[in-house]
């Protein structure tokens, strides 16, 4: 298996502008997760969904971010507009539920470095 | 909210033994993980405890009580390349959500 992909590996943009990155998760896999990971506040999570359904979306900072999850193997998370603050390291993980030691598996990382 | 606490960095030698603790305070608990992430790298999964007691992994072992909120990860014989970050995280429920600790810092001397 492929793992979990992610793209754009870097990112720079320029405050103000829409960024969307993209996740493939691993196949067959029912749980989607999307992190946020800085030096000041470690690993956050923003979002996650069930079966392509958000289930919770409290870590989601405000309304200049979403999520979409079209279908079981892809999904996307859009800021816009974009500011400073936003850089960071932005994880996406999928996991299969079977409530044992099922764990997620972490994509590489989109870099997102805002100007 | 949910407390997950870890010292931010642990320095040790090479060969010698290391142990990272972790405390948590969460909503609820349904097994609590420790993943180890090189600098610019995902987070990788290395044990999980759901019961109370020591699993061992090889070099790699994880103690948890549940009544005290706590647990450790034990790293024996340290080689260099174990230089990473620790994280831990707690699954609050049967689902799979899990909420992490900022992690700690480990390097590993000659």
């Amino acid at each position: 298996d492929a793992g979990v992909i992610q793209s754009p590996r870097h990112e720079v943009t320029e405050m103000g502008q829409e960024v969307t990155l993209r996740c493939k998760p691993i196949s067959g896999h029912d749980y989607l997760f999307w992190y946020r990971q800085t030096m000041m506040r470690g690993l956050e999570l923003l979002i996650y969904f069930n079966n392509n359904v958000p289930i919770d979306d409290s870590g989601m900072p405000e309304d200049r971010f979403s999520a979409k999850m079209p279908n079981a193997s892809f999904s996307t998370l859009k800021i816009q507009p974009s500011e400073p603050r936003d850089s960071a390291v932005y994880f996406c993980a999928s996991s299969f539920q079977t409530g044992g030691t099922d764990t997620q598996y972490f994509g590489p990382g989109t870099r997102l470095t805002v100007l | 909210g949910q407390n997950i606490d870890q010292p931010t960095e642990m320095t040790a030698t090479e060969g010698a033994i290391v142990q990272i603790n972790c405390t948590y305070q969460t909503s609820g608990f349904n097994g609590l993980f420790w993943y180890q992430q090189h600098a610019g790298e995902a987070p990788t999964f290395l044990s999980y405890n759901v019961l109370d007691g020591l699993e061992e992994k090889g070099r790699f072992s994880s103690f948890l009580s549940r009544s005290k909120g706590y647990s450790y990860l034990l790293l024996k014989e340290l080689q260099m390349k174990d230089s990473a970050s620790y994280l831990c995280a707690v699954r609050l429920y049967n689902n799979n959500d899990m909420r992490f600790g900022a992690g700690t810092r480990l390097t590993v001397k000659p």
